[in-house]
């Protein structure tokens, strides 16, 4: 079957402007996470949606990222008023309580802030 | 989540098999072993995982030892495109609260013609 998608794959912005990261999960995944990984680094956890509960967004690095879930499937990761620090690999993942919360991630979006 | 340890890097020759371990001491017993790996630009894959029982699938075999204090993945058929970095997690299952990955340095695997 499909699984995550991201998009755009690729994003190259200015340093102040606005961008927003997709991302679709594999269809009947209550659990969506976002993670963020930098050249040559482990992942670091930005915020986790399951299913209508409130979001996780401990891992969110400042005020300037925001995150939503419609309808418990698609998300949306937004970066207002870019910074060059921002520039790394976005990773979406999805889980499901019938394969053990095993997360499956998306291919991500490489997001060079210029 | 209980803590892991791997070898930093490993070669094997393109057709053989590939042995990946891990030491995982202080697994609780409600805590599954998890193999990924990542190839270079692309996102995290997930391998397979496992509890206690070995387990197999199309990509690998996974070994627990009967006291869970390691496991090896093998890839038993190693081809030029398993080169990546894989990385071992111990982690709980079902828990509601998010359970949010954290890999380690995990073994860059290099195969070889």
């Amino acid at each position: 079957g499909a699984g995550v998608s991201q998009s755009p794959s690729n994003k190259v912005t200015e340093k102040g402007k606005d961008v927003e990261l997709r991302c679709d999960p594999i269809s009947g995944h209550t659990a969506l996470y976002w993670y963020r990984q930098s050249l040559g680094q482990g992942l670091e956890f930005l915020i986790y949606f399951q299913g209508n509960s409130a979001p996780d967004k401990s891992g969110l690095p400042s005020d300037r990222f925001s995150a939503e879930r419609t309808g418990g499937s698609v998300s949306t990761l937004t970066i207002q008023r870019t910074q060059q620090e921002d520039s790394a690999v976005y990773l979406c993942a999805s889980s499901s309580w019938q394969v053990q919360e095993t997360q499956y991630f998306g291919p991500g979006t490489r997001l060079l802030v210029l | 989540d209980a803590k892991t340890t791997q070898p930093t890097s490993m070669d094997c020759a393109e057709g053989r098999a590939a042995n990946l371990p891990c030491n995982h001491s202080t697994i609780s017993g409600n805590e599954y072993v998890y193999w990924y790996r990542q190839i270079h630009s692309q996102g995290p894959q997930y391998i397979i995982h496992g509890l206690k029982n070995n387990e197999t699938n199309e990509m690998a075999s996974l070994i627990i030892t009967e006291d869970r204090k390691s496991s090896t993945l093998i890839l038993p058929h190693a081809t030029l495109r398993d080169t990546a970095v894989y990385y071992c997690i111990v982690r709980v299952a079902n828990n509601n609260a998010g359970n949010m990955l954290t890999f380690g340095g995990g073994t860059r695997l290099m195969v070889k013609p």
